[in-house]
């Protein structure tokens, strides 16, 4: 299992918004360790959409925001499109290295 | 634009050493730190390792006593070398930068190896 813990699926109509969580521990997130967060389209490498918690790199829509609070972290889409449907991975550090949640599957309806 | 391309075998035999190849294009090897991250299929995201701006390394714990990332500057590339595969091992495997904050900001397109007799 995942070192950090995501909904494995959400889903949501076009045009709304939704959250994916991301739960770690005080051996990562906790620790202060930033997130940074990913968007897999099928069949594509992971693309780098948050880093350092709440940062975009450019190009990047502000529809995507970060946040990180205590052991957790959350990444918001707002208005929602079609073409944001894919698997959204979160990634945090920890003494060892890095670490990533389990992925979330986003559905847009 | 940085680019990053991995090269290597997509077949290797259970118990040998599976070895890729991450070339950099369109910047320096010395401007950021890189990382193998792999990807089973189906499955999830699991980091293999980092090499740093002086050559030194970091390496997953689950993996570390089988695991070797090098690079070649002169080249500008670096590599994984992964020893005694299984079958556990076959996965898409992805070269990664990583950038100024921290993220993985540049990822090569990934290579599939499939760990089989």
């Amino acid at each position: 299992h995942s070192v950090l813990t995501q909904p494995p699926s959400l889903s949501g109509a076009p045009g709304q918004a939704v959250t994916i969580s991301c739960t770690g521990s005080s051996a990562n997130i906790g620790a202060g360790f930033d997130v940074h967060w990913y968007q897999q389209l099928p069949g594509t490498a992971p693309k780098l959409l948050i880093y350092g918690n709440d940062n975009r790199p450019s190009g990047i829509p502000d529809r995507f925001s970060g946040s990180k609070s205590g052991t957790s972290a959350s990444l918001a889409i707002t208005g929602l499109q079609v073409e944001d449907e894919a698997v959204y991975y979160c990634q945090s550090s920890d003494l060892s290295g890095a670490v990533f949640g389990g992925g979330t599957k986003l559905t847009v309806l | 634009q940085v680019q990053l391309q991995e090269s290597g075998p997509g077949l290797v035999r259970p118990s040998e050493t599976l070895s890729l190849t991450c070339t950099i294009s369109g910047g320096s090897i010395s401007n950021y730190y890189w990382s193998w991250i792999r990807q089973t299929p189906g499955k999830g995201l699991e980091w293999i390792g980092y090499i740093y701006y002086r050559g030194s390394t970091k390496y997953n714990p689950s993996l570390k006593s089988r695991v070797t990332i090098s690079r070649d500057t002169s080249k500008n590339q670096f590599s994984l070398n992964l020893s005694s595969v299984t079958a556990a091992d076959t996965a898409t495997y992805f070269c990664a930068g990583v950038g100024s904050g921290d993220g993985l900001e540049i990822w090569g397109h990934g290579t599939m190896v499939t760990v089989s007799s």
